[in-house]
């Protein structure tokens, strides 16, 4: 009942595409839900994070999209570059991000030219 | 704003033998984060401290590993002895005292491989 499910495993969008990443959880008491963007040999960095009481969030190419009635949220980016291949996660939290993450699988993405 | 800082960075042992790992978290953070995150999966908890006490360290395998956080500050982690089944990055995350949304901060990690 805790996991974070994610899809897909990796994905492969060409330069100035949409990227989508999706994630789905079980667990209605999580209240945190944020995006973590990693690099190889780096630690997961945050990009962004929702709380379920908004629909979408939206800073600069990012975006996610809640659903709270399918327990599902996406993340979005916008005018994708190359700069962005990276492994995506989601995650899920309680008591607002004061407990752990627990984490989704990973997404790798490669954007090409 | 200085990083969250680990060391080593990497790190290679033999199976039954013991290692340590240290992490520095943010200036005035007061949660402190270990997560072990193995190849190809997301990361996991293993212990997370509020100040110097443990908030929740049930996913541990205390047979094997350990971790302390003295004085509120630096953490270290040990495996004790070490299986194959423990080679992996561990990750120290931290984040500030509970007001609102908390980010979790991550250093880089180090990456152990068990021979």
């Amino acid at each position: 009942q805790q996991q974070v499910k994610q899809s897909p495993q990796s994905l492969i969008v060409q330069k100035g595409g949409i990227s989508i990443i999706n994630c789905a959880y079980e667990n209605t008491a999580f209240d945190y839900f944020p995006w973590y963007q990693q690099f190889p040999g780096k630690g997961p960095a945050l990009l962004i994070a929702i709380r379920p009481d908004v629909s979408e969030k939206k800073e600069g190419r990012f975006t996610i999209s809640f659903n709270k009635s399918a327990k599902q949220f996406s993340l979005h980016i916008m005018d994708s570059q190359p700069g962005d291949s990276a492994t995506y996660f989601c995650a899920a939290s309680f008591n607002f991000g004061n407990e752990k993450l627990t984490f989704g699988t990973g997404t790798r993405l490669t954007i090409i030219p | 704003e200085a990083g969250v800082a680990q060391s080593p960075r990497y790190k290679i042992i033999e199976k039954r033998q013991s290692v340590a790992f240290w992490c520095n978290p943010i200036s005035g953070h007061a949660t402190l984060y270990w997560y072990q995150q193995i190849l190809g999966q997301g990361p996991k908890l293993l212990i997370q401290f509020q100040n110097n006490g443990v908030v929740d360290d049930s996913q541990l395998p205390k047979d094997r590993f350990s971790a302390e956080r003295l004085k509120g500050v630096d953490s270290t982690l040990k495996i004790q002895p070490a299986k194959l089944e423990d080679s992996a990055v561990y990750l120290c995350a931290s984040s500030p005292p509970r007001t609102g949304n908390q980010p979790q901060h991550f250093g880089d990690g180090t990456r152990l491989s068990i021979l």
